[in-house]
């Protein structure tokens, strides 16, 4: 089954203690995103990659990095995080023709920060 | 700057009335207008693809079309199982921007 695979679905940490939110696609895409989505504000790209080693920012960088050694993962790293980093986070794939079009979303991460 | 604006915001129905749904845009250079549909705590789901001015697209109840700065998500007859929220978004160059959404509520 094509999907994409987020963990962990839900987190509660402290301010400041460094966590990764892991992605996975079991479908060869090349193109992965992350999202932030927020209420009244909407899903907002965070960064995006659209192939192993390339990454680049999105709309909403800051306190966010990623990293794409693999084709398949894409996971989301909080190096320090704050209660504004409090959302509901999501991973999508795509193939390259799609360019995010007929993207793949995975479930979804809920994050507290306290 | 690129932005995508949905409206209403919420919509109420009663099954079987049918509505529209807009999503109007600026971007400088569209590659592509996109309908989602998100149920609660879940990912987005993809439903249609638009390019050009004019064209369209159906699935079940659901038709979509574009013109040069709005698109239209019509429902017709829904039923309570539409329910969800539809999300709208553009694509410019590599980004996807989204619209903050249409909840839509079916009742029986």
């Amino acid at each position: 089954e094509a999907q994409v695979t987020q963990n962990p679905r839900y987190l509660i940490t402290v301010t400041g203690k460094k966590l990764t939110v892991t992605c996975s696609q079991n479908m060869n895409h090349e193109y992965m995103s992350w999202y932030r989505q927020d209420p009244g504000l909407g899903l907002r790209q965070i960064y995006y990659s659209m192939n192993v080693e390339v990454t680049d920012k999105g709309d909403v960088p800051e306190g966010y990095k990623v990293s794409r050694k693999e084709k398949r993962n894409f996971p989301l790293i909080l190096e320090s995080p704050s209660p504004n980093q409090t959302s509901l986070y999501f991973c999508a794939s795509s193939s390259p023709t799609g360019f995010g079009a007929e993207a793949f979303f995975g479930q979804g991460t809920r994050l507290t920060v306290v | 700057e690129d932005q995508v604006t949905q409206s209403p915001e919420a919509l109420r129905l009663q099954e079987g009335e049918s509505s529209s749904l807009n999503c109007s845009y600026t971007v400088s250079g569209l590659r592509g207008l996109f309908w989602y549909r998100q149920d609660p705590g879940k990912g987005p789901e993809f439903l249609f693809t638009l390019y050009s001015a004019g064209e369209e697209k159906e699935k079940e109840r659901l038709k979509a079309t574009l013109t040069k700065k709005e698109s239209f998500l019509h429902i017709t007859a829904p039923k309570p199982e539409d329910s969800a929220t539809y999300l709208c978004a553009v694509k410019d160059t590599d980004k996807l921007i989204f619209g903050t959404g249409t909840r839509l509520q079916v009742f029986p």
